[in-house]
């Protein structure tokens, strides 16, 4: 089964900080790996994806995210928080079936 | 072009009630899935429908049921609602279904239902 874990549900930086927000998944093949952002009252917009290839994957707003098989992990990274960037950030992983798990979520505050 | 549309954006029904909740692709995509997302927690898979067919169902209920009509658009359905059943409900559309989940699903706003 494959199962994905968002390791802090609140992480607050100031404006200008690093964003580092933290994926593990578990999956017994090798995995395609998402992650969504959601503002207030509104649905999931793709932020980036990892399918094969690279391992350091570039999206949207600044984002960028690596694969690392050995540790099981997709964290995401901003070098420089922008207010706009506060939301609730989801990472996911894709199954064999085509239906996405999600993660619990992570509530990202930014500080001015 | 558009974006998932789905409607309505808010609703209010009360326990036993029925609810009829409606999804429109992308304009080109052919599979549809709809997620539950209660408050605090990531979306919850519900259903997978491709081509008119459904190719994936969560662990949900009966009371739960979708249909893809042949212009791609969907419905889900729920019957005898329950106060758990309170939640946002977001539809996804991609190009794709088949595969091992390596097509982006872009996702509506959702509609916001509230059982009372």
């Amino acid at each position: 089964a494959q199962s994905v874990t968002q390791l802090g549900s609140h992480v607050s930086v100031s404006e200008g900080a690093l964003v580092l927000l933290r994926c593990n998944y578990s999956s017994s093949v090798p995995p395609y790996l998402f992650w969504y952002v959601q503002y207030p009252n509104q649905g999931l917009q793709l932020l980036l994806k990892y399918t094969t290839g690279a391992t350091l994957v570039k999206g949207i707003n600044g984002f960028e995210a690596e694969f690392k098989k050995s540790e099981t992990s997709f964290h995401l990274t901003k070098p420089s928080a922008h207010m706009s960037d506060a939301a609730e950030y989801f990472c996911a992983v894709g199954s064999n079936t085509g239906k996405l798990i999600f993660g619990q979520g992570t509530t990202l505050q930014v500080k001015p | 072009d558009a974006g998932v549309t789905q409607s309505p954006t808010h609703l209010i029904k009360t326990r036993g009630q029925h609810v009829t909740l409606r999804c429109s692709p992308i304009s080109g995509h052919k599979s549809v899935s709809w997620y539950q997302q209660v408050l605090g927690q990531g979306p919850q898979f519900i259903f997978q429908y491709y081509e008119k067919e459904e190719r994936g169902r969560g662990n949900f209920p009966d009371r739960f049921s979708a249909r893809q009509f042949p212009n791609y658009s969907s419905e889900l359905n729920v019957n005898a609602l329950l106060l758990g059943d309170s939640a946002l409900y977001l539809c996804a559309s991609s190009a794709h279904a088949s595969g091992r989940g390596g097509y982006e699903q872009y996702f509506g706003p959702g509609t916001r239902l509230t059982v009372t």
